[in-house]
């Protein structure tokens, strides 16, 4: 079982939509959960950190945890075309030291 | 505040050679991860250097090894390059265990070839 898993896609949604991305961990001690959002061609950026159970909304994304079912998800609203890109669910698990485990991505394309 | 820099972007070796990548981490932060990104693969853990030690290791052979230095820069050195070391080597910095959550701010990335 991979440590963090996520589908690969691609996920299609037409502009002006809601992007739904999943991703699972195994790892029950993990503590912090991230999102990054990768431009082909370009290094990760960080764009979501979330630690607690429940919601966090930063403008036109949502972070969603639940600890019980080890699933993590980011919601984009209002999907721009400019959202196109993969995104990475990362989960940090501490064991002596910060290891943060990345999924493989999913991609995402906003049809305009 | 200076971000992470990486050196250099673009590099091609042959198989069997060796190579050193450099990372300048975030200012504040001194804690330096390396990973890994094959092509349509998430960044793997290599591994990470706080107060210049190795302070933790993912599942990549001994051939693989760092430095960091005191003004917490740090090194990624590959010998007897191969074929599948071809990838985007990625450095990030973070605050340490205890003052952060583990949040990477990354570098450009140095992409590697090998022929």
């Amino acid at each position: 079982q991979k440590e963090v898993e996520q589908n690969s896609g691609p996920l299609s949604v037409p502009e002006g939509a809601i992007a739904s991305l999943n991703c699972t961990y195994s790892d029950r001690v993990s503590q912090s959960f991230f999102w990054y959002r990768q431009y082909s061609g370009k290094s990760p950026e960080l764009i979501m950190s979330i630690y607690s159970n429940g919601d966090k909304e930063d403008g036109r994304f949502t972070a969603q945890l639940n600890k019980a079912s080890q699933y993590v998800s980011l919601l984009i609203r209002d999907s721009q075309p400019s959202d196109s890109a993969t995104y990475l669910c990362a989960v940090n698990s501490e064991r002596g030291y910060q290891k943060v485990t990345f999924g493989t991505g999913t991609k995402l394309q906003v049809i305009p | 505040e200076t971000g992470v820099t990486q050196s250099p972007t673009h590099l091609i070796k042959t198989r069997g050679q060796q190579v050193t990548l450099r990372c300048s981490s975030q200012s504040g932060h001194n804690t330096v991860s390396w990973y890994q990104q094959a092509l349509g693969q998430g960044p793997q853990f290599i591994f990470q250097y706080y107060r210049e030690e190795e302070n933790g290791r993912g599942n990549f052979p001994p051939r693989f090894s760092g430095l960091q230095f005191p003004n917490y820069s740090s090194e990624l050195n590959v010998n007897a390059l191969e074929l599948d070391d071809s990838a985007l080597y990625l450095c990030a910095s973070s605050l340490p265990r205890g003052q952060g959550t583990g949040e990477l701010f990354f570098g450009e990335g140095s992409r590697l070839t090998v022929l």
